[in-house]
């Protein structure tokens, strides 16, 4: 079955620094892939996502990820960090082998932003 | 505006009493789905429905059940709640097209749950 990792469930960086967060997939087959954010208090908004077109996707708020297929990977990454980043992120993917209905979610990545 | 709205926002209840927590969008979305978010666990998918009348078992449906009487709406039912099913509860709904694609979902604000 389809699975997501991201690694490192805390992600602390100075405000101006660079983010990355990482999420790797298992999947043989390119998938569907997406990053949510969820702020505090609040549901899972889409960041961005791919699903076969350009291989550096950008999304809202300044965020791009790039989709390696050779890296089974899809990290999401940001110039320069700042407060209002912090967040809930998670990476999730659509299981294509069984069934493009499914979207998987990794156990997400907390962002802190240091001022 | 277009949204998904859940309630009740909380909820706290006793083992063993029937409750439902409702869920409705006003995009017309054909897809809409159920997870439960619990901490390291990420969200993990309870049941979805690709249309009126068509639901499926998620990752972890035991102790829930759905129905899909109407398009807006899917309301998530616990017969008899238990303290594991204590939890964050998400709805979300999106287009989806009978080929696949699965276009991006739209969340609702969230339903906190305990169950004592």
């Amino acid at each position: 079955a389809q699975s997501v990792t991201q690694l490192g469930s805390h992600v602390s960086v100075s405000e101006g620094a660079l983010v990355l967060l990482r999420c790797n997939y298992s999947s043989s087959v390119p998938p569907y892939l997406f990053w949510y954010v969820q702020y505090p208090n609040q549901g899972l908004q889409l960041l961005l996502k791919y699903t076969s077109a350009a291989t550096l996707v950008k999304g809202i708020n300044g965020f791009e990820a790039e989709f390696k297929k050779s890296e089974t990977s899809f990290h999401l990454t940001k110039p320069s960090a700042h407060m209002s980043d912090a967040a809930e992120y998670f990476c999730a993917v659509s299981d294509v082998k069984t069934s493009y209905d499914k979207v998987i979610f990794g156990p997400g990545t907390s962002l802190s932003v240091i001022p | 505006e277009a949204q998904v709205t859940q309630n009740p926002r909380y909820l706290i209840t006793v083992t063993g009493k029937k409750l439902t927590v409702t869920c409705s969008q006003n995009m017309n979305h054909e897809y809409m789905s159920w997870y439960r978010q619990d901490p390291g666990l990420g969200l993990r998918q309870i049941y979805y429905s690709m249309n009126v009348e068509v639901t499926d078992k998620g990752d972890v449906p035991e102790g829930y059940k759905v129905s899909r009487k109407e398009k807006r709406n899917f309301p998530l039912i616990l017969e008899s709640p238990s303290p594991n099913q204590t939890s964050l509860y998400f709805c979300a709904s999106s287009h989806s097209s009978w080929t696949g694609d699965l276009y991006e979902q739209y969340f609702g604000p969230g339903t906190r749950l305990t169950v004592t």
